[in-house]
């Protein structure tokens, strides 16, 4: 079993949708949980950074951690053209620790 | 105030060379961490220094070896490139600052390296 499981998609939606994105983890012993935007050909975007279970808002996003569950969830409200990227969600035990991360998402936003 | 820097964009080797890439971390930040991505997969972590130490590693083989400077910049090695080390790598800066703030790794624009 992966440390990290990330359904690779890729997953399109009607621009104005609500998009949802998720991933599970096997390590209970992740504490700080991460949203990356990459770009196509481009470095990985931190979105989001939270750490143990709850919810966090920014903007039109939303990042929601259920450690009990080992699941966590990214959120974009009223999803733009230009939100088409592929999403990775990225773990770490300690802060400063390596992050591991899921395989990527890839969300295609239709005009 | 500049992010993650790294060159070269592009590099094109061919098996059994050896290649150099470079990082610059974002101001402030003291620990570097690099990363190899490969074309569809998230990115899988090398190693990370800090105070001119690698103070992890991942698990790749003793052909990828790095440095740090005392200005916090970053150099990562390959040795006796194979095929399959063609790959976006990426450098990362995290850091705290001295009023306490901490921030987590930040990218930069990777290195795009193909082997042939």
């Amino acid at each position: 079993q992966k440390e990290v499981e990330q359904d690779p998609g890729p997953l399109s939606v009607p621009e104005g949708a609500i998009v949802s994105l998720n991933c599970t983890y096997s390590n209970s012993a992740f504490q700080y949980f991460m949203w990356y935007r990459q770009y196509s050909r481009k470095g990985p975007e931190l979105l989001m950074y939270t750490y143990s279970s709850g919810n966090k808002e920014d903007g039109r996003f939303t990042a929601q951690v259920d450690k009990s569950s080992k699941y966590i969830s990214l959120f974009i409200r009223d999803s733009q053209p230009s939100d088409s990227a592929t999403y990775l969600c990225a773990m770490s035990v300690n802060r400063d620790d390596k992050i591991i991360f899921g395989k990527g998402t890839r969300l295609h936003i239709l005009p | 105030d500049a992010g993650v820097t790294q060159s070269p964009t592009h590099l094109i080797k061919t098996r059994g060379q050896q290649v150099t890439l470079r990082c610059s971390p974002k101001s402030g930040h003291d620990t570097v961490s690099w990363y190899q991505q490969a074309l569809g997969q998230g990115p899988q972590f090398i190693f990370q220094y800090y105070e001119e130490e690698e103070r992890q590693r991942g698990n790749f083989p003793d052909r990828f070896s790095g440095h740090q400077f005392p200005n916090y910049s970053s150099e990562l090695n390959v040795n006796a490139l194979l095929l399959g080390d063609s790959a976006l790598y990426l450098c990362a800066s995290s850091g705290e600052w001295t009023s306490g703030r901490y921030e987590t790794q930040y990218f930069g624009p990777g290195t795009r390296l193909l082997v042939l």
